[in-house]
């Protein structure tokens, strides 16, 4: 059975950082992209970006909300991924979803519960 | 950046009956890179549908996905509603980064 579980969520000040882990099983991690999404209370999907399996580079790619102060990394021996938020803005309060995604010919897709990120002073 | 546009915003059924919901995009998506989810208060999203049309493992036939020629007019029908399909349905396209998100249709009980 496929699993992925979010962890790292909390309370953080504006300007601050934060590193959310997902950690993945049931799968060949390495074999696969990871992504991540969030979504704003009360409000849609978002995505907020991918990063390739090694075999196609392990390149990187954000929305342009989150892009420079975002990054994300993968471990594949430990088959964890992350996803390291710098300079932490209110709008960017949202539960934080990982997410095993479609693309690159795979069609599996798989989400973790979510882990809650409140940006506050 | 593919804008997705969803409509209606709200459908109000009964179960039993048929529910229509539509995904427009602002340019074609190619090779029909386009997935549908349903999330419920509190849950993650679940895959529904992917490529348009074809349904993600474990999900009834109850749902079908479709696609004009055009590659920018998406629907996703829902033959015969059950108790479990009252959600928020989104669309998503994974054809080139930034992915973008239909805005959502709520179907709820009317």
């Amino acid at each position: 059975e496929v699993q992925l579980v979010e962890s790292g969520g909390g309370l953080v000040q504006p300007g601050r950082s934060l590193r959310l882990s997902c950690t993945a099983s049931g799968f060949t991690f390495s074999d696969y992209a990871m992504s991540w999404f969030r979504q704003a209370p009360g409000k849609g999907l978002e995505w907020v970006g991918f990063i390739r399996s090694a075999a196609l580079g392990g390149t990187t790619e954000f929305a342009a909300s989150v892009k420079g102060r975002f990054t994300i990394s993968r471990d594949d021996s430990k088959s964890i991924a992350y996803l390291q938020m710098d300079s932490l803005k209110i709008e960017d309060t949202a539960v934080y979803f990982c997410s095993r995604p479609l693309g690159w010919g795979k069609t599996e897709n798989d989400w973790g519960q979510g882990t809650l990120v409140t940006v506050s002073s | 950046e593919i804008v997705l546009t969803q409509s209606p915003g709200t459908l109000s059924l009964s179960p039993g009956e048929r529910a229509t919901l539509s995904c427009r995009a602002s340019q074609s998506v190619s090779r029909s890179q386009l997935a549908w989810y349903k999330q419920k208060p509190g849950q993650a999203p679940r895959l529904l549908i992917y490529g348009a049309s074809n349904r993600a493992a474990g999900i009834p036939d109850r749902f079908s996905g479709s696609g004009s020629g055009s590659g920018t007019d998406f629907t996703l029908t829902i033959s015969r509603l059950e108790p479990e399909d009252f959600a928020v349905y989104y669309c998503q396209h994974y054809v080139i980064s930034p992915w973008t998100f239909g805005q959502g249709t709520k179907v709820e009980i009317k």
